[in-house]
């Protein structure tokens, strides 16, 4: 039972552009949301994240959202660059669980055109 | 500075072996954690260890035991290796979660297991 779903497997954009990464999940006791991107042969590196008290969030050119009624959240970046491709992983957690755990999207790749 | 290091990075072996791959944190976190990916590319948390005391243990086989000398080590024991163990095994720590808010983990670069 996959609870964090993301839903396309690739994406291509040209640079410049915006690039908009989309997650569905299922549990709504779910309160804290988190975007990771990774090389490949690297771990996850953290990008940004979002309470589920919170609508928006933006940090630089990452601007992440969140539907609580629809269960989505998306990630945008603009200007999107090459060096934004990667994959990126949606990741959802409870907080009230005290336990730390993520549970993670299969991943989206991102293709950044120069 | 690498915040979070495992090793090695790569382990090819055969099946039937046991091996261990190491994992150190030098971010003072309280949490450490073991994720798995498979081939189909899904990250999944198998252990989590807070202040060295076992908090999740997902329906791991008990062939995998994970050990936390101190809150600054976790490593991954792998007894009796199978075909299916193959994949990459990622080490991360978080810092304790504090008033209801939650907090990112930080991964280690995945320590690649091919089992033969």
């Amino acid at each position: 039972d996959q609870q964090v779903k993301q839903n396309s497997p690739s994406l291509s954009v040209q640079e410049g552009r915006i690039s908009i990464l989309n997650c569905d999940y299922t549990n709504s006791m779910f309160d804290y949301f988190l975007w990771y991107k990774k090389y490949p042969a690297e771990g996850p590196t953290f990008l940004i994240s979002i309470s589920s008290i919170k609508d928006k969030n933006e940090d630089g050119r990452f601007t992440v959202f969140l539907n609580k009624s629809a269960k989505h959240l998306s990630l945008h970046i603009v200007p999107s660059q090459p060096g934004d491709s990667a994959v990126y992983f949606c990741a959802a957690m409870r907080v009230s669980s005290n336990t730390g755990k993520l549970i993670f999207g299969q991943g989206t790749t991102l293709q950044v055109k120069p | 500075d690498t915040a979070v290091s495992q090793t090695p990075k790569y382990l090819v072996t055969q099946m039937g072996n046991d091996k261990s791959i190491k994992c150190e944190q030098n971010l003072g976190h309280d949490t450490m954690y073991w994720y798995k990916q498979d081939s189909k590319k899904f990250l999944k948390i198998m252990f989590s260890y807070n202040n060295k005391e076992l908090i999740i243990n997902e329906t791991v086989p008990n062939r995998f035991s994970p050990k936390s000398p101190d809150k600054a080590h976790l490593n991954l024991h792998i007894n009796s290796l199978e075909l299916g163990d193959s994949a990459v095994y990622f080490c991360a720590s978080s810092q304790q979660w504090t008033g209801g808010f939650g907090t990112e983990a930080f991964f280690g670069q995945g320590t690649r297991l091919t089992v033969v």
